[in-house]
């Protein structure tokens, strides 16, 4: 069976610090990624998805990047975090367009 | 035209009572019409997923309502229990596409 994991849970950072999100999926081959963040009572935000290894599109232009070193992981970064940067971090995966399965999280605060 | 507009923000039930929350899209070309369910601090789940070739999907207390002609679809909740209280989120594909188009999510409390 499938599993997404996604680490760290929880991440507490200072304004200007650097960021690396790992996330990776077992159990399937070549699967669309995806990096989702959500603020906080709200919806879902698209910032990057990959279709293969190296190939990163962006939603949002912003401080935050992503690849895609291995097919099936996937890394969020950024050099210098942002008050706004705060929230709840999501990775998910698909087949196609299919339903997309979604990682537990990562709640990150930016002070 | 991408967008996936959902009513409403926040709802609250009584304990046995029916859950409804609707959605409404503009592309004719999405093709897959999936609802997810997300409890406070964990990642979104599929609950129930509906294609445009049937009009409603039922899986236990969860049931989908699909509207091609108006473009809508709706998630009934059924006998609604504490436990369903939750955010719920619906979304829309098409095929040859990799992006799911989510609403804006909807707050549900269902009172004991």
């Amino acid at each position: 069976s499938q599993t997404i994991h996604q680490w760290p849970a929880t991440l507490v950072q200072p304004v200007g610090s650097p960021l690396s999100l790992e996330c990776t999926v077992e159990g399937t081959s070549n699967p669309n990624l995806y990096w989702y963040r959500q603020a906080a009572g709200r919806g879902l935000q698209l910032l990057f998805y990959s279709v293969g290894i190296g190939q990163i599109s962006s939603e949002v232009p912003q401080n935050l990047s992503a690849s895609r070193p291995q097919d099936r992981q996937f890394i969020l970064s950024s050099k210098k975090l942002l008050l706004s940067d705060s929230g709840f971090y999501l990775c998910a995966w698909s087949v196609l367009q299919d339903t997309q399965y979604f990682g537990p999280g990562t709640r990150l605060t930016v002070l | 035209q991408q967008q996936v507009k959902q009513s409403p923000q926040s709802l609250i039930v009584q304990k046995g009572g029916i859950s409804i929350i609707n959605c409404a899209y503009e592309n004719t070309a999405f093709d897959y019409f999936p609802w997810y369910q997300q409890f406070p601090g964990k990642g979104p789940a599929l609950l129930i997923a509906i294609r445009p070739d049937v009009s409603e999907k039922k899986e236990g207390r969860f049931t989908i309502s699909f509207n091609k002609s108006a473009k809508q679809f709706s998630l009934h909740i059924m006998d609604s229990q504490p436990g369903d209280s939750a955010t719920y989120f619906c979304a829309a594909s098409m095929a040859g596409g990799f992006k799911t188009i989510f609403g804006a999510g909807t707050r549900l409390f269902v009172k004991a």
